[in-house]
C-alpha cells in the first residue's frame, strides 16, 4: 500500500539551513504537504506543492519535488529556535486520503 | 485490531439535522484530536483533548461540540448541519508527538 517515509530526527545549529527529506510511493498524488506540529499542539499546514511543480518557495521555506524519484524535501533557511517542532510529510492517495509520514523531530542547537 | 477507528465512514444527511461521529482509539494515548479536511485536502485542527480536557479549540462554530466520555473516546456532535459542513473529518490520537489518524468520515450535507 501507500507509504511515506522520513527520517525521525534532525539536529541543526541555529542560523544554519535545515533540510528534511521524505519519500513517498503513490505516483498519483495530486498534492504533497508539509505539516508542522509544535509541542502540545495539533498539526498545522506549513506549505504544500502541487504534483506538477518542481519547486515552491515561501519566505524561509523551499519545497523541492522530484517526481521521478518520489522524493520531497523541505528546506528551512536561517533556522531559528522557534522552528523546533515535528515536521510531517504527507501525500494524498488515489482515494483522496491523506497519508502521513511518522514525522521528523527538528532539534535546534545553540 | 484497528488503532483509531471512526464511525460512520460515510454520512449523508439533510441541512438542519443533528449528527454525531464517533472515534475510538485502543492505543492508550492521552491526547485525541478532531481535524476537518477541506476540498484541497488541507487538514485543519478543530479540537484537541488531553485526558478528557479540551486544550485546543480553533475558532470552530459552537454548533460543533466534542464529547469525551473516557480517554479512549472522542466523539464529535454537530448541531443544525449546514452545507459548508460537508467535508471529511479525521480523528487522531497521539503519544510523544506521533499522530495516528482514523480512516476519516465523509460527511455530505444536502
Amino acid at each position: 500500500g501507500e507509504d511515506v517515509e522520513q527520517s525521525l530526527f534532525l539536529s541543526v545549529r541555529e542560523g544554519d539551513s535545515s533540510v528534511i527529506n521524505c519519500t513517498y510511493t503513490d505516483s498519483s498524488s495530486t498534492y504533497l504537504y508539509w505539516y508542522k506540529q509544535e509541542p502540545g499542539a495539533g498539526l498545522q499546514l506549513l506549505t504544500y506543492i502541487f504534483s506538477n511543480m518542481d519547486m515552491k518557495q515561501d519566505q524561509r521555506l523551499t519545497v523541492l519535488l522530484n517526481k521521478k524519484d518520489k522524493h520531497l524535501s523541505l528546506r528551512i533557511a536561517d533556522t531559528q529556535t522557534g522552528d523546533s517542532a515535528i515536521y510531517f510529510c504527507a501525500e494524498s492517495d488515489r482515494d483522496d486520503k491523506i497519508i502521513f509520514g511518522k514525522g521528523t523531530r527538528l532539534h535546534i542547537l545553540p | 485490531d484497528t488503532a483509531v477507528s471512526q464511525t460512520p465512514k460515510y454520512l449523508v444527511t439533510q441541512m438542519g439535522n443533528d449528527k454525531s461521529i464517533k472515534c475510538e482509539q485502543n492505543l492508550g494515548h492521552d491526547t485525541m484530536y478532531w481535524y476537518k479536511q477541506d476540498s484541497k485536502k488541507f487538514l485543519k485542527i478543530m479540537f484537541s483533548y488531553n485526558n478528557k480536557e479540551l486544550i485546543i479549540n480553533e475558532t470552530v462554530p459552537n454548533r460543533f461540540s466534542p464529547k469525551s466520555p473516557d480517554k479512549a473516546h472522542l466523539n464529535l456532535h454537530i448541531n443544525s448541519l449546514e452545507l459548508g459542513d460537508s467535508a471529511v473529518y479525521f480523528c487522531a490520537s497521539s503519544l510523544m508527538g506521533e499522530q495516528f489518524f482514523g480512516p476519516g468520515t465523509r460527511l455530505t450535507v444536502l
